[in-house]
């Protein structure tokens, strides 16, 4: 069974700290990763997508691959009450060679405190 | 640019009634993708549509029935409606089956 697992939260941060969110994920042939910000009542909206081991920077936002820990994440600099919302990591599972769906978590809550 | 549309946003049915809910992808897309979301829960596959036909499922009985058309719009269908049916259903859309998905604001349904 693929998993992908967060922390549900909340998590609380001040405004302009790190925020830092966290997902691990079962299969070993996952290629791509990804990061969506959904808020309350709306649909997920994709802010950062990965595919290879290191650091992905977009203006705020870096995510983090690690393949041999099975471990991504997501840092938000200078966080701001905007950025208030459930972050759902998602992981594109490959099956048999077919084009590969994607795989949610539960999602982490974020609370940025003004 | 019209980003993914789905209609309706909001339904209310019955349990045993059946309920179709319809997605308009993104321009230049060609793939459409639909999840299901619980409350509190994250997204969870249904199927995939591309070329008119079903290319991938997820884990969900033969209630959960799809269809895309020409112009790449696409149905998602559900007859026999239990409660546990209640939640947000997502359209999400791409190019080709590889493409990063774009979602739509959902269609909410109620099975009361």
């Amino acid at each position: 069974q693929k998993e992908v697992e967060q922390n549900s939260g909340p998590l609380s941060v001040p405004e302009g700290a790190i925020a830092s969110l966290n997902c691990t994920y079962s299969d070993r042939v996952s290629q791509s990763f990804f990061w969506y910000r959904q808020y309350s009542g709306k649909s997920p909206e994709l802010i950062m997508s990965i595919y290879s081991n290191g650091d992905k920077e977009d203006g705020r936002f870096t995510a983090q691959l690690n393949k041999a820990s099975q471990y991504v994440s997501l840092l938000i600099r200078d966080s701001q009450p905007s950025d208030s919302a459930t972050y759902l990591c998602a992981v594109k599972v490959w099956d048999g060679g077919s084009q590969g769906n994607l795989i949610f978590g539960k999602g982490t809550k974020l609370s940025v405190k003004p | 640019d019209a980003g993914v549309t789905q209609s309706p946003t909001h339904l209310i049915k019955t349990r045993g009634q059946q309920v179709t809910l319809r997605c308009s992808p993104k321009s230049g897309h060609d793939t459409v993708s639909w999840y299901q979301q619980a409350l509190g829960q994250g997204p969870q596959f249904i199927f995939q549509y591309y070329e008119e036909e079903e290319r991938q499922r997820g884990n969900f009985p033969d209630r959960f029935s799809g269809h895309q058309f020409p112009n790449y719009s696409s149905e998602l269908n559900v007859n026999a409606l239990l409660l546990g049916d209640s939640a947000l259903y997502l359209c999400a859309s791409s190019f080709g089956q590889a493409g990063e998905l774009f979602f739509g604001e959902g269609s909410r349904l109620t099975v009361l």
